[in-house]
């Protein structure tokens, strides 16, 4: 079955960076088009970043372009987000998903809190 | 930007039939999703292209839509319904994505 397994949250201040990855089991990686969509705590959903089957192209948040950078390496079925210039507004469980076509997000992982704070 | 609205709450008995709305602020495009999230858990595709159910999701949960609102029903309401719900779709390009406000749904 499908497993997507996020890890390498964790504290971090205001400024610094942090890399999250994201592995992928159950299906055919690289094939699907990959999303990270994060969750404040108590608070909404937002979708963050999507790349490509083949990482040809990204697309970003508005809150986030320019400092975040999605990237994927099919050999090994990972998913990775850089998140550079952290924000406290950056604070949130990170998930990734993807979906069967590129419309939605048919499957989740159980996501990584990231808490940018000094 | 495009932005979906949806009610905050929402409270049902059991049994009763639950209504939760999306509102476009513009002509739809593409399709609408709905998720269910419970504490602790990952967000649940429990609707898709508007009206579609994924397979394993009772058949309680339907979907609907007429002009830029969008409404997902759960008729039969169940205690184990009590979650978050949030709709989701997409701006015209299609690469951008956009999750609604969430209803919170309280089974009394």
């Amino acid at each position: 079955q499908v497993q997507l397994v996020e890890s390498g949250g964790g504290v971090v201040q205001p400024g610094r960076s942090l890399r999250l990855s994201c592995a992928a089991s159950g299906f055919t990686f690289s094939t699907y088009g990959m999303h990270w969509v994060r969750q404040t705590p108590g608070k909404g959903l937002e979708w963050v970043a999507l790349i490509l089957f083949d990482g040809s192209n990204k697309f970003y948040a508005d809150s986030v372009k320019g400092r975040f950078t999605v990237s994927r390496d099919n050999s090994k079925n990972t998913l990775y987000l850089q998140m550079n210039t952290l924000r406290t507004e950056d604070t949130a469980v990170y998930y990734c998903a993807y979906g069967v076509d590129y419309s939605n997000f048919d499957y989740w992982g159980q996501g990584t809190l990231v808490t940018v704070s000094s | 930007s495009y932005e979906l609205t949806q009610p905050p709450s929402v409270s049902v008995s059991p049994g009763q039939t639950a209504r939760i709305t999306c509102s476009r602020d513009a002509l739809p495009k593409q399709y609408a999703y709905w998720y269910q999230q419970k504490p602790g858990q990952a967000p649940v595709l429990v609707i898709y292209k508007d009206t579609e159910r994924p397979s394993g999701i009772p058949e309680r949960f339907s979907g609907s839509s007429s002009g830029t609102t969008v409404t997902l029903t759960i008729s039969g309401v169940q205690a184990e319904d009590e979650a978050d719900y949030y709709c989701q779709s997409a701006d015209s390009s299609g690469t951008y994505y956009v999750f609604g406000t969430g209803t919170k749904v309280t089974v009394l």
